[in-house]
């Protein structure tokens, strides 16, 4: 299986700064066309994930553009330019290349 | 509105055979797959599977095959999954999310129900 890494565990962050995350895996996730299969979520207080990033850097829609995914083979982040207080939660990302898909551990975003 | 409606709270005995239902709605249902995710309590995210409801093909991560059973009843746009035995370490919330494919395009959960939470206790 993929092994995905995230850091930090927690982050504790202030609004209007920036805030990054970690995640590595265990295998590059570089899929047949070339696109990186990691994908980003974000799960708030007592609510179901919800999509944030797909196909490593292309934002869903209605997602806000202070959110960034970048990254590639191995090594990935998400950025949020300027943090909000809506944006608390646990995020986590999922690599799609290969099942079992695998999560990574989550990092707890706290203002 | 795309929506997965999820069946409600459930409380069960250990040994107890359980099936929680996830209906969607507002899109072409068989045309999307549908995956499950475990949640224990306080704890991270784990896929525990997809299922094709065009064909009733299913993906079981090796972790949870044996143990639980996904199927899909196109007729009423609703995805299953089922335990034979529950077990005490079955007590999680389980999700279920829709992505139009797999592989190289279209693995982003993009919709997901509301969750189901599965107490197991005896």
């Amino acid at each position: 299986d993929i092994v995905m890494t995230q850091s930090p565990l927690y982050l504790s962050v202030t609004p209007g700064e920036p805030a990054s995350i970690s995640c590595r895996s265990s295998q590059s996730l570089l899929n047949p066309k070339g696109d990186s299969a990691l994908e980003w979520y974000l799960q708030k207080p007592g609510k179901s994930p919800q999509l944030l990033i797909y196909l490593g850097s292309s934002r869903a829609p209605g997602v806000p553009d202070r959110f960034t995914g970048s990254g590639s083979g191995t090594d990935f982040t998400l950025k949020i330019g300027k943090v909000e207080a809506e944006d608390v939660g646990v995020y986590y990302c999922m690599q799609a290349l290969q099942t079992p898909l695998t999560f990574g551990g989550g990092t707890k975003v706290e203002i | 509105e795309v929506q997965l409606v999820q069946s409600g709270a459930e409380v069960k005995k250990p040994g107890e055979s359980l099936r929680i239902s996830c209906k969607g709605s507002g899109y072409s249902f068989f045309s999307y797959y549908i995956t499950w995710v475990r949640q224990v309590p306080g704890k991270g995210l784990e896929w525990m599977g997809r299922i094709d409801p065009s064909i009733s093909s299913v993906t079981y991560n090796p972790s949870f095959q044996g143990h639980v059973t996904m199927s899909a009843e196109n007729s009423v746009t609703t995805a299953y999954l089922h335990w034979s035995s529950l077990e005490a370490s079955d007590t999680a919330m389980y999700y279920c999310a829709r992505h139009y494919g797999i592989s190289t395009a279209g693995t982003e959960l993009d919709y997901w129900g509301q969750g189901t939470l599965v107490t197991v206790s005896s």
